[in-house]
């Protein structure tokens, strides 16, 4: 079962930040936290992973609260290909299974 | 360098018929995982390989889905019979090793089953 739980949907204009939270409030302390995406017809894009420290990379930001609770994907100018689900994923670290919710369907705005 | 490879990109099929899937994964990964989508749903792990052994199958219904990974490689997953829930996207995945802290997993563009 899926560790996390995101908002069904949201919205962000094109140009601006795109702030997508998720909780895992039951994470245990060596579990990582995976942010992909899937844009229509498509497969699972990777876009970043953490542990506890925040991590950035040519496509996001991640932001992993102190307790590590919670966690806010940053995509820092949305454009319109960012339109896709965005799931935040516990990663079980006994098998590298990945649960998947039902992710954050986010619509960039022209 | 080549991402993960499926075959066919879509499939429709009557109820009770077979069909099979089949998967390459990124040159020297190890571990491949097979994936059920149904709409509007996340992806589900049906079954997870390192080489060719099975690491997890606990969620893949045996009485009618099968997979394999014989040389370690390439694998197939099938369906004998098929049934109407069946109708989903069959997404493949592969990643370096198991057991690894930062082992992510890369994605084939799936096959869309439908089954009528």
């Amino acid at each position: 079962d899926a560790k996390t739980t995101q908002p069904p949907s949201m919205d962000c204009a094109e140009g601006r930040a795109a702030n997508l939270p998720c909780n895992h409030s039951t994470i245990s302390g060596n579990e990582y936290v995976y942010w992909y995406r899937q844009i229509h017809s498509q497969g699972p894009q990777y876009i970043i992973h953490g542990l506890k420290n925040n991590e950035t990379n040519e496509m996001a930001s991640l932001i992993i609260t102190e307790d590590r609770k919670s966690s806010t994907l940053i995509l820092p100018h949305a454009t319109l290909r960012d339109t896709a689900v965005y799931y935040c994923i516990v990663r079980v670290n006994t098998g590298n299974q990945f649960y998947f919710g039902t992710g954050t369907s986010l619509t960039v705005i022209p | 360098e080549a991402g993960v490879a499926q075959s066919p990109r879509y499939k429709i099929i009557e109820k009770r018929q077979s069909v099979a899937f089949w998967c390459n994964p990124i040159s020297g990964h190890a571990t491949l995982y097979w994936y059920q989508q149904i709409l509007g749903q996340g992806p589900k792990l049906l079954i997870q390989f390192q080489n060719n052994g099975v690491v997890d199958d606990s969620q893949l219904p045996k009485d009618r889905f099968s997979a394999e990974r014989l040389k370690g490689v390439d694998s197939t997953l099938k369906i004998q019979p098929a049934k109407l829930e069946d109708s989903a996207v069959y997404l493949c995945a592969s990643s370096l090793a198991n057991r690894v802290s930062t082992d992510t997993q890369y994605f084939g563009p799936g096959t869309r089953l439908t089954v009528l």
